[in-house]
């Protein structure tokens, strides 16, 4: 079946501009997760959605970054204002749930790839 | 200092070598141990996790905890050139507002040459 897609695949962006990123989970999952990946870096946590709500937010850098989830499915990543330090491949993943080994089976998608000039 | 730390490489093998990767860790309430391929401009996949302490085996892929020295393993035999790729560990607790809060090392990038 379809796996984890994400959208766009690459993004170049102005400083100070404001950027939406797009995951599309595999259907069924109701777990999603984002994580930013910078070069030489492991994988950040930044945000997860159990259906629609977020109950933890602390991984997020800062109050530029926003993340919504609508129907238990699609989520949008929002960065208002970018920096340069946002460049990053940011990358979503879906799981069946949480607890357990539903939280740890991760399928992550190829992740945006995003550069700030 | 981070929680999980992982020598970024890069390793080289020739093929059919043993490739040997590692992890130490310092968060003491990590139950879930976890190793993720990820090839290049691709998302991480799933190879193996482990519950607690022990080893597990998979095919040609091993995994190794010891929570007393706070240190995990992942053994690849017999390595083959579409091994070639970065691998992460990961790790995870048990209580509820950890769930799905994975923490990743750094990644060491593997090349199984020929």
């Amino acid at each position: 079946g379809a796996g984890v897609s994400q959208s766009p695949s690459n993004k170049v962006t102005e400083k100070g501009k404001d950027v939406e990123l797009r995951c599309d989970p595999i259907s069924g999952h109701t777990a999603l997760y984002w994580y930013r990946q910078s070069l030489g870096q492991g994988l950040e946590f930044l945000i997860y959605f159990q259906g629609n709500s977020a109950p933890d937010k602390s991984g997020l850098p800062s109050d530029r970054f926003s993340a919504e989830r609508t129907g238990g499915s699609v989520s949008t990543l929002t960065i208002q204002r970018t920096q340069q330090e946002d460049s990053a491949v940011y990358l979503c993943a879906s799981s069946m749930g949480r607890g357990g080994r539903s939280s740890y089976e991760q399928y992550f998608g190829p992740g945006t790839r995003l550069t700030v000039t | 200092q981070k929680e999980v730390e992982q020598d970024p490489g890069p390793l080289s093998v020739p093929e059919g070598a043993i490739v040997s990767l590692n992890c130490t860790y310092s968060n003491s309430a990590f139950q879930y141990f976890m190793w993720y391929r990820q090839y290049s401009r691709k998302g991480p996949e799933l190879l193996m996790y482990t519950y607690s302490s022990g080893n597990k085996e998979d095919g040609r892929f091993t995994a190794q905890v010891d929570k007393s020295s706070k240190y995990i393993s992942l053994f690849i035999r017999d390595s083959q050139p579409s091994d070639s790729a970065t691998y992460l560990c990961a790790m995870s607790g048990v209580f509820t507002d950890s769930w799905g809060k994975l923490q990743f090392g750094a990644g060491t990038q593997v090349v199984v040459t020929p």
